[in-house]
């Protein structure tokens, strides 16, 4: 079955701590993304990569952290520094950019991120 | 001005009518357009896309897109208490930052 895997599905985190959300696919797809959706809110970028050891900061980057070592795998850190990590992390993915059908992304289940 | 602009409803509709969702776009070189739907705590699900001026049809789904007044929309035909769901509007640019905006959601409430 392909698709993409989001752990956990849920995850909290205490003050000063730093936690991980995963992201895995098997969908061969270049390029992934990782998004935060808050309650009656649109979804907002905060890192995406296009390749493998490559990526780049979204809109709202700080406080969060990533890397892309391996092309299935997409890794999300919400570090101590982000202030308000409670919100819905989605993960997506894309065969890569260019025209058409090929910008359609494709997202996993999320995980939901609360403060303790 | 917002890049992706949406009614953030509610939208009620009886059931078997027709709902229609409206969205705007700021950028003039957008070359590709969606329609997510998203149940309530759950992740977007791609119900349309299209990438012409023009309608396209999937079955009770037509999205329609007007590039000179950057406008695109979603009629659903038919409408039964499954299409209740937050619909999201993503919009991508193929020139400059290519990435996919979405705007912040219709919520659509179909009335048995």
């Amino acid at each position: 079955d392909g698709g993409i895997t989001q752990s956990p599905k849920y995850l909290f985190r205490k003050e000063g701590q730093n936690v991980t959300l995963s992201c895995e696919q098997n969908l061969n797809h270049d390029a992934m993304y990782w998004y935060r959706q808050d309650p009656g809110q649109g979804l907002r970028l905060i890192y995406y990569s296009q390749i493998v050891n490559d990526f780049q900061k979204g809109d709202i980057a700080e406080g969060y952290s990533v890397s892309r070592e391996k092309k299935e795998s997409f890794p999300l850190t919400v570090t101590s520094a982000q202030k308000n990590p409670t919100a819905f992390y989605l993960c997506a993915s894309n065969h890569e950019t260019g025209t058409g059908a090929k910008n359609i992304q494709y997202f996993g289940a999320g995980t939901r991120l609360s403060v303790l | 001005q917002k890049e992706v602009e949406q009614n953030s409803g509610p939208l009620s509709v009886p059931e078997g009518a027709i709902a229609s969702l409206n969205c705007t776009y700021s950028d003039r070189g957008s070359q590709s357009f969606f329609w997510y739907r998203q149940y309530s705590g759950k992740s977007p699900e791609l119900i349309m896309s299209i990438y012409s001026n023009g309608d396209k049809e999937d079955g009770r789904f037509t999205a329609q897109l007007n590039k000179a007044s950057q406008y695109v929309s979603l009629l659903i035909r038919d409408s039964q208490p499954s299409d209740s769901a937050t619909y999201l509007c993503a919009v991508f640019s193929n020139f400059g930052n290519e990435k996919l905006t979405f705007g912040t959601g219709t919520r659509l409430t179909i009335i048995p």
